[in-house]
């Protein structure tokens, strides 16, 4: 089964508007990660929250994690079309070298210009 | 800066026959080096990951098999393709410990 897992699974929304995506996990972690994807492409990191941090923002972009509800939001504001891709959360469970990601079945967003 | 090459872009191959896809990586040293492969709708599942030369940690049984045989090179294999091997493959990198993942174009591999 998923350790992450997205929701909604897809996401219409205006440019200009605010874009929140979830995520909710089982299992403790050591981090969490959110990518993005572009169709047909590799992912691209956007942003790591390790779990003693409650917020990050990055640009336009700002994550949250609650560790107690074992969830987390991606916030994208002023949203634009470029945007328009599939983003995923990952969650890492284990520390140094035995570190491995495990990644949701993604978000589709698309941003109408 | 450090670069990930990962060829061919697609591949399409008939059933049974073997397979190699090749990833490198330029501007590091002693990366982790990853290989998933994501189905529509689905996520990615990882399949292998290698923390260092020769040795390789397989996470799902299954037709395929990797090998590492240089510090930035990591080889996806198969001996003889199934249907079910039709997918999307990612290659990735990333520094040791708890570090983001760098990602590939990807292979669209399709059988036939």
């Amino acid at each position: 089964s998923q350790q992450g897992e997205e929701d909604p699974q897809a996401l219409s929304i205006q440019e200009g508007e605010n874009a929140t995506m979830n995520c909710s996990y089982k299992t403790s972690i050591n981090n969490l990660q959110w990518y993005r994807q572009n169709s047909g492409r590799g992912l691209v990191h956007l942003i790591l929250i390790r779990s003693n941090e409650r917020e990050k923002h990055s640009g336009r972009l700002r994550v949250t994690l609650d560790t107690s509800k074992k969830s987390s939001s991606l916030l994208i504001t002023a949203s634009r079309a470029a945007d328009t891709a599939s983003y995923f959360c990952a969650t890492d469970l284990y520390t140094g070298a035995n570190s491995k990601l495990t990644f949701g079945k993604g978000i589709t967003l698309s941003v109408r210009p | 800066s450090q670069t990930i090459h990962q060829w061919p872009a697609t591949l399409v191959q008939p059933v049974g026959s073997p397979l190699s896809l090749e990833c490198t990586v330029e501007g590091t040293s002693n990366p982790n080096l990853y290989w998933y492969r994501q189905a529509a709708g689905r996520g990615l599942q990882l399949l292998f990951y290698s923390v260092g030369i020769g040795q390789i940690s397989s996470e799902v049984p299954q037709n395929l098999s990797a090998s590492r045989p240089q510090d930035r090179q990591f080889i996806l294999s198969s001996k003889k393709l199934l249907l079910s091997d039709s997918g999307f493959y990612l290659c990735a990198w990333s520094l040791q410990g708890n570090s983001p993942l760098h990602f590939g174009n990807g292979t669209r591999l399709t059988v036939t």
